[in-house]
């Protein structure tokens, strides 16, 4: 069965360096997302994606973070300058395939600690 | 904005039935869905709500009534592989490429 894949699965960075989370979402889907649970929280929405551009952001996903479709399998996020508070799991999802549009897939998630 | 409520916690019996209950406001209509997540694991997809009713899959099923902003997950013969967190969520329906929004989760503890 497709699945969405995710690496690293944890990361640790030094707080002001950069990081780049990597996904590779199911290959015939078209939307792609990310969010984020700082543990012990809900899960929040940074953004989606979609025909290589962003097609809605929201508040958390600021001048620090952005994404990319750098090849036609990988979508990335990267967070230019990580801080305390962007510890957290990070969820790469998508959509979209066959036009089958109500279930969102999600991916292992890659857990960010910043020191 | 969006906003979703439901409960923090909740504990049963094996064997027992329990419903997580989901209120929401919205600022349009949106449909609700019911995602699963273990200890901090990919959350994973259970159920989807985008007209009035009952939604059955095993030995779980969801509810929607779109006139009270009000839907339900209900689990039958519950097994302890069942506990964990239980989200509702609301999105655009059928819509493809818009947001998730989640409630807090509500964990679910079964005993023996």
């Amino acid at each position: 069965e497709p699945e969405v894949t995710q690496t690293p699965s944890h990361q640790v960075t030094q707080m002001g360096q950069e990081v780049i989370l990597r996904c590779v979402p199911i290959s015939n889907h078209l939307y792609f997302y990310w969010y984020r649970q700082i543990l012990g929280q809900k899960v929040e929405f940074l953004v989606s994606f979609y025909n290589n551009e962003i097609s809605e952001k929201s508040e958390i996903f600021d001048d620090q973070f952005s994404v990319e479709r750098p090849d036609g399998s990988n979508f990335t996020l990267k967070i230019r300058s990580t801080k305390l508070e962007d510890s957290a799991m990070y969820f790469c999802a998508s959509d979209g395939g066959s036009g089958a549009y109500n279930e969102q897939f999600f991916g292992p998630g890659t857990r960010l600690t910043v020191l | 904005g969006q906003s979703l409520e439901q409960p923090s916690e909740v504990t049963a019996v094996e064997g027992a039935i329990v419903q997580i209950n989901c209120t929401y406001q919205t600022s349009g209509f949106y449909g609700l869905s019911w995602y699963q997540q273990h200890d901090g694991g990919a959350p994973t997809f259970l159920s989807y709500n985008g007209l009035d009713g009952l939604e059955e899959t095993g030995r779980f099923s969801s509810f929607l009534s779109r006139s009270d902003s009000y839907g339900y997950l209900l689990l039958q013969e519950l097994q302890m592989k069942d506990s964990a967190s239980y989200f509702c969520a609301v999105r655009a329906p059928n819509q493809a490429g818009t947001a998730l929004i989640f409630g807090k989760g509500t964990t679910l503890s079964v005993s023996s």
